[in-house]
């Protein structure tokens, strides 16, 4: 089953507002990554947050981490048209052998 | 964008036959991932290679074996198609080695039909 969980499915939003995006996970984290997919092209890096980080910015982007709670969540601020794509959490847990864990996504699309 | 290629693009093939899927990296990185993507699942790892000759499995690699005989190259054969492996699989590269703390940097995929 996949370690990252986000909520919601999908997300429709105007141009301009903020777009949250929330992930859970199961097992305790080294960090949790956010990554963007364009519609046919690979997924993009955004941002990562460590597991003795609370809160994390770049640009437009802000993002949380709970570890308490088993959550993280991604701010995007006054959105663009150009942010529409799906967005991934991955979690690189602490045991085990090192590797990314992806959720399914949320599929974001900004209304003009 | 990181110097990650991936060949072919597109293919289409049918059942039963054998099937090579190639990435190339030019970043020098030590590791190297495959993946499946398919609607409802997300990203789901087949295999992955953390140097050259070392290969480890994936949440999902039955049906699948990888090879890396050079640091460049991640190769991901499927022995025998079978239409449950219609999906898009993604080359990813990471500098784990210099700390977990580390992106995963992709390649724009292969979007695989087995017919």
């Amino acid at each position: 089953s996949q370690q990252g969980e986000e909520d919601p499915q999908a997300l429709s939003i105007q141009e301009g507002e903020n777009a949250t995006m929330n992930c859970s996970y199961k097992t305790s984290i080294n960090n949790l990554q956010w990554y963007r997919q364009n519609s046919g092209r690979g997924l993009v890096h955004l941002i990562l947050i460590r597991s003795n980080e609370r809160e994390k910015h770049s640009g437009r982007l802000r993002v949380t981490l709970d570890t308490s709670k088993k959550s993280s969540s991604l701010l995007i601020t006054a959105s663009r048209a150009a942010d529409t794509a799906s967005y991934f959490c991955a979690t690189l847990t602490i045991q085990g052998a090192q590797k990314l864990v992806f959720g399914q996504g949320t599929r974001l699309t900004i209304n003009p | 964008d990181a110097g990650i290629t991936q060949s072919p693009r597109h293919k289409v093939t049918e059942t039963g036959t054998p099937v090579t899927l190639r990435c190339h990296q030019t970043e020098n990185h030590r590791y190297m991932y495959w993946y499946r993507q398919d609607p409802g699942h997300g990203l789901r790892l087949i295999h992955y290679s953390y140097g050259v000759k070392d290969t480890d499995k994936g949440e999902v690699s039955d049906g699948y074996s990888v090879s890396r005989s050079k640091t460049e190259d991640f190769l991901l054969t499927l022995e025998s198609a079978t239409s449950s492996q219609t999906s898009v699989y993604f080359c990813a590269i990471s500098e784990l080695d210099r700390g977990f703390n580390q992106p995963q940097h992709f390649g724009d995929g292969t979007r695989l039909s087995i017919l």
